[in-house]
């Protein structure tokens, strides 16, 4: 079975400050990975996601997250947060053995510091 | 191109009243899902579907909750009768099967329906 953590509930950043959230994800096979941003009172929307290739990947809104095997993680990082990044932000693992199920972490809520 | 639609945006209802949430997925996706999103429990699956045909309903809570899909252009899910424990926001996602990088299974949600049971 696939499984998610996101081990910060809450992340509070300065504007302009770098971001890191981490995710760690627990499959047997190669995964599909990806990132989900929610605002307030909005549905999901995807960020980016790993498929294969190039373990650095990059997204919408200046995010990048990269895919490290041995570690099990898949990290999101911007390197210069703005106050429009308030916000929760999702990490996601899904396959085709699990037939296109997506399994979510719990989430990781991040407040911006003026 | 319209993204997952859903109805009604917000639902306020008695306890024991039968509530109906509507999903219209996006035009040639094949998969959709029902999720709910709750302070204490975040973002739980209850059920999806491939080609309209419910593949894992392991998530729906209990037989007071049923889905369906008659056609590849609407779902819905019904809470039959409703409890105060089912105040969440249900969000309605589609997708299209994974078959290549271009095409890996990431979802897009609408905009979730926010349901009061009093």
């Amino acid at each position: 079975a696939q499984s998610v953590t996101q081990p910060d509930i809450h992340i509070t950043v300065s504007e302009g400050a770098s971001l890191e959230l981490r995710c760690n994800y627990s499959y047997g096979a190669t995964p599909y990975l990806f990132w989900y941003v929610q605002s307030p009172g909005q549905g999901l929307q995807l960020l980016l996601k790993y498929f294969s290739g190039d373990t650095l990947v990059q997204g919408i809104k200046g995010f990048e997250a990269e895919f490290k095997r041995s570690q099990s993680s898949f990290n999101l990082r911007k390197p210069s947060v703005h106050w429009s990044d308030a916000a929760e932000y999702f990490c996601a693992v899904g396959s085709k053995a699990a037939g296109n199920k997506l399994t979510f972490g719990g989430g990781t809520r991040v407040l911006v510091k003026p | 191109d319209a993204g997952v639609i859903q109805s009604p945006r917000h639902e306020v209802t008695e306890m024991g009243q039968e509530v109906t949430l509507r999903c219209k997925p996006i035009s040639g996706h094949n998969s959709l899902f029902w999720y709910r999103q709750t302070m204490m429990r975040g973002l739980e699956l209850l059920i999806y579907f491939n080609n309209n045909v419910p593949i894992d309903d392991s998530g729906m809570p209990e037989d007071r909750f049923s889905a369906k899909m008659p056609n590849a252009s609407f779902s819905t899910l019904k809470i039959q009768p409703s409890e105060p424990r089912d105040s969440a926001v249900y969000f309605c996602a589609s997708s299209l099967a994974i078959r290549s990088a271009e095409v890996s299974g990431e979802l897009f949600f609408g905009e979730g329906s926010r349901l009061t049971v009093l």
